[in-house]
């Protein structure tokens, strides 16, 4: 099976811009997508396809690929953007979905 | 307005077989359809289990095959995930999600709130 690697922990001071990668996928053919995931509640979508928001989501948030590498940008971060974040695609086979192994967001 | 709500026993024994069920609302298993099962354990990441389509095709992780099936409620608005030999391992919070066969661009784009299966003598 495929595995996702993300960075276990990055930190954001208020305002500022962070990204998340996602490394290992085969993005030339899958597009990665993002979930927001804090404690209690369901994940949520949060970028999905080339660089697509879904309703509601604030478009500080963007998406992007290279290679095998996917990316979430946070542009502003605010404190509500605290969270885990965790990138999916379709595994090699294309017949599986695998998530990466995720990010923990902190803004200071 | 499209809802998933998990539903099933929050403490299972050792070797024991958990049945969880997906009910939906607000969308039909109707062409393209998916839904999926997602797990998380305590502090750990994401691993998806299992995908039920709209015909019928079933995927399931290939580490965990062998333990899973999927079966569709009659009703057609319920997905049933049944997991055997239950490991305190498998301890986690159990996620069900709607998916589209047709689209790359996602994995699930609604889930529901999760329930937490706790695996325990």
């Amino acid at each position: 099976s495929s595995e996702l690697t993300q960075d276990p922990t990055v930190s954001v001071a208020l305002g500022q811009t962070v990204t998340i990668t996602c490394q290992g996928g085969i993005f030339r053919s899958y597009y990665a997508s993002w979930y927001q995931v804090k404690p209690g509640q369901a994940p949520l979508l949060v970028m999905f396809g080339k660089n697509n928001r879904p309703s509601g989501i604030p478009d500080r948030f963007s998406g992007s690929r290279s290679g095998s590498t996917a990316s979430l940008t946070i542009t502003g971060a605010q404190a509500e953007d605290e969270a885990d974040y965790f990138c999916c695609s379709r595994d090699h086979s294309g017949s599986h979905l695998v998530f990466g192994s995720g990010t923990k967001v902190t803004v200071l | 307005q499209i809802t998933l709500k998990e539903s099933g026993p929050t403490l299972v024994k050792p070797t024991q077989t958990l049945t969880l069920t997906c009910t939906f609302s607000g969308f039909s298993l109707s062409s393209g359809v998916g839904v999926g099962w997602i797990r998380q354990p305590p502090g750990q990441a994401l691993e998806w289990l299992a995908l039920f389509y709209w015909d019928g095709d079933k995927r399931y992780n290939p580490s965990l095959r062998g333990r899973l099936t999927l079966t569709k409620d009659t009703s057609e608005n319920q997905v049933v995930l049944t997991m055997t030999d239950m490991d305190p391992v498998d301890t986690a919070t159990y996620f069900c999600a709607r998916s589209d066969y047709y689209s790359d661009d996602f994995c699930f784009d609604y889930w529901g709130q999760g329930t937490l299966v706790t695996v325990s003598s």
